[in-house]
Order: C-alpha cells, then structure tokens, then sequence
C-alpha cells in the first residue's frame, strides 16, 4: 500500500517567508509525528498528533513553528517568519496506533532551504 | 542528556563479511529500542525493533540486534554484509511513557565490494 507521502519534497524561501509543509500519512493511521532533521544529524522530534489532537508539542523550537491536523489525516507543518536556522529536512512519520511499542513509517521528508 | 550513543560515525567492512553497529542507551526503566536505515534523499526505514522477552531480536534484510541490559546496549548486526547495506543507520529509544523516539546521531556504514 501507500506510505508516507510529503509534499513539497525540495522547498526554497527567502528569510522571513512563511512555508507550509504537508504530510499524508499511511490510511488509517492513528499516531502522526514531526521530526526535524539538520545536516549530518539525526531526527529531533518536534510534535505528535493522536488523530486529530496535538498531544505534545514541546519540540517546536519557536512559536513560529504551527502544527496541525484538523481532521485526523493529512498534518500540515506551517513555519512562519522563516530563519536561515530553520534549514533542514522535516521527517513526518505515521504509526498504526498510539502506542510506543507500535514502529513509526517515515516519509521521504521535505528539504527546506532558507536563502 | 543524551538518551542514546551512536560511538561510531562510520563503520567500514568487505562485502561478505560481519557487520556490526553499535548503540548504548542511558534511560532508566524499560526502554523500547528500534533500529532504522536511511538511504540518499529518503526517508528512514524500520529495521526492527525491541520491546521485552528474547534479547537477540530478528529483522528485515537479514539483520539482528542483541539487547544487552546490563551493558545498557542494543547493537545491530550481519553475518554477511552486503553492497547495498551501504547507508545511514539510526538506533533510537521510546523513553517510558513517551510516544515520540530520541535518535542517535547516526553511523554512516560503507560496505566495499
């Protein structure tokens, strides 16, 4: 079936431009997750839905970073005011349930860069 | 603090021979401990992971890790490595009561032919 799907997957911005960053999980997937992962790192968890309830979101680094999943499928990662340090790659990554036993599938991520 | 160590950036091996890459984690309770590779411009794949009971646990590709409880180690392992095992591996933890995964820095592991 179909995985993790992200789209744009290459995104360039001017600093202090807003992006938005789009996530299509695996269907039927309850558990949908946002990761940050800079050059050379591994990924640093930003924030978690459980369908369409933000349950934690002490990994957004600013409160320029906004997530959301209003109808418990597609999330939509929106940064606003864009930083050169914003550069990286935004993994988003869907598991079956909401359990911590469960493996989370991961997208092939956005690239974003900020000029 | 660190929930998880990746000691090595890169791992070299030959084709044909034993691959391992090593991870130690520092989280009390019972961590849940997964494996994942990463290929150029793509996201990363599930290996396997470790939840509780046998400590040499079997994933996908013909790789295996073996839980360690009192070396707090979770390292991954291939009798025989392959070309295409060339990549970027991840271990991470779920930390107790936490949904989200801490990763390790990650070791670029290049397998010559």
């Amino acid at each position: 079936g179909a995985g993790v799907s992200q789209s744009p997957r290459y995104k360039v911005a001017k600093r202090g431009q807003d992006v938005a960053l789009r996530c299509d999980p695996i269907s039927g997937h309850v558990s949908l997750f946002w990761y940050q992962q800079a050059l050379g790192q591994g990924p640093e968890f930003l924030t978690y839905f459980q369908n369409e309830a933000q349950l934690d979101k002490s990994g957004l680094p600013s409160d320029r970073f906004f997530a959301e999943r209003p109808e418990g499928s597609v999330s939509t990662l929106k940064i606003q005011r864009t930083q050169q340090e914003d550069s990286a790659v935004y993994l988003c990554a869907s598991s079956l349930v909401g359990s911590r036993s469960q493996p989370q599938h991961f997208g092939d991520g956005t690239r974003l860069s900020i000029l | 603090a660190q929930s998880v160590a990746q000691p090595e950036d890169q791992v070299n091996v030959a084709e044909g021979n034993p691959l391992t890459v090593k991870c130690t984690y520092s989280v009390s309770g019972n961590p849940y401990l997964f494996w994942y590779v990463q290929y150029p411009n793509r996201g990363l794949q599930f290996l396997l992971k470790y939840i509780t009971g046998d400590n040499l646990v079997k994933g996908s590709y013909g790789f295996e890790a073996e839980f360690n409880k009192s070396q707090t180690s979770f390292h991954l392992k291939k009798p025989s490595a392959l070309v295409s095992d060339s990549a970027l591996y991840f271990c991470a933890v779920s930390l107790r009561g936490d949904y989200k995964l801490s990763f390790g820095a990650g070791t670029t592991v290049t397998v010559r032919a």
